[in-house]
């Protein structure tokens, strides 16, 4: 049973313009969420996180918002670069453990 | 300050064998997370060590096991290899201390092709 879901397997967009990637969850128990970028022939590394108390958090140009009534949540790039160009997972966290969606490729086209 | 490295890179092994894979812990963590990661999905959560001793299990049969040494670096074995573990195995480690303990960091990983 997927718990963390990325229903769309693939984004394209053209540099400069704002990518939204997103993604759902089942668990209410879930009370940290965080995305991850993963490059071919690397592990994943951390981007930004968002706790359940918080609706919105900010880095640079990379903003995590979180509709726990949705069990939604979504990354904004802004400007995408063509170096954002990646698979994006996003995790949910309970306790120890930690749940992935199955990521989303992203291509931002030069 | 090193990050997390795993060994091997690659490994092929036939069914029903046993396999051991390595990972060296991201400098001043102390725990380690592991993940097996199938084709085309997310990666799982395998189990969590934390001081020498298992903190936490995911939905994987006792075959899958592992060790943390004192030096934070720690083992995932599998035993009676099923083609189905053929996959990438990736170690996480963080630091179990305030809001650090929810980022983790990751190793390159394992490809395990069992045949």
């Amino acid at each position: 049973d997927q718990q963390v879901k990325q229903n769309s397997p693939s984004l394209s967009v053209q540099e400069g313009r704002i990518s939204i990637l997103n993604c759902d969850y089942t668990n209410s128990m879930f009370d940290y969420f965080l995305w991850y970028k993963k490059y071919p022939a690397e592990g994943p590394t951390f981007l930004i996180s968002i706790s359940s108390i918080k609706d919105k958090n900010e880095d640079g140009r990379f903003t995590v918002f979180l509709n726990k009534s949705a069990k939604h949540l979504s990354l904004h790039i802004v400007p995408s670069q063509p170096g954002d160009s990646a698979v994006y997972f996003c995790a949910a966290n309970t306790g120890n453990q930690f749940y992935f969606g199955t990521g989303t490729s992203l291509t931002v086209i030069p | 300050e090193t990050g997390v490295t795993q060994s091997p890179t690659h490994l092929i092994k036939t069914r029903g064998q046993q396999v051991t894979l390595r990972c060296s812990s991201q400098s001043g963590h102390n725990t380690v997370s592991w993940y097996q990661q199938a084709l085309g999905q997310g990666p799982q959560f395998i189990f969590q060590y934390y001081r020498e001793e298992e903190n936490g299990r995911g939905n994987f049969p006792p075959r899958f096991s592992g060790l943390q040494f004192p030096n934070y670096s720690s083992e995932l074995n599998v035993n009676a290899l099923e083609l189905d573990d053929s996959a990438l195995y990736l170690c996480a480690s963080s630091l179990r201390q305030g809001a650090s303990r929810k980022t983790q960091y990751f190793g390159p990983g394992t490809r395990l092709l069992v045949l």
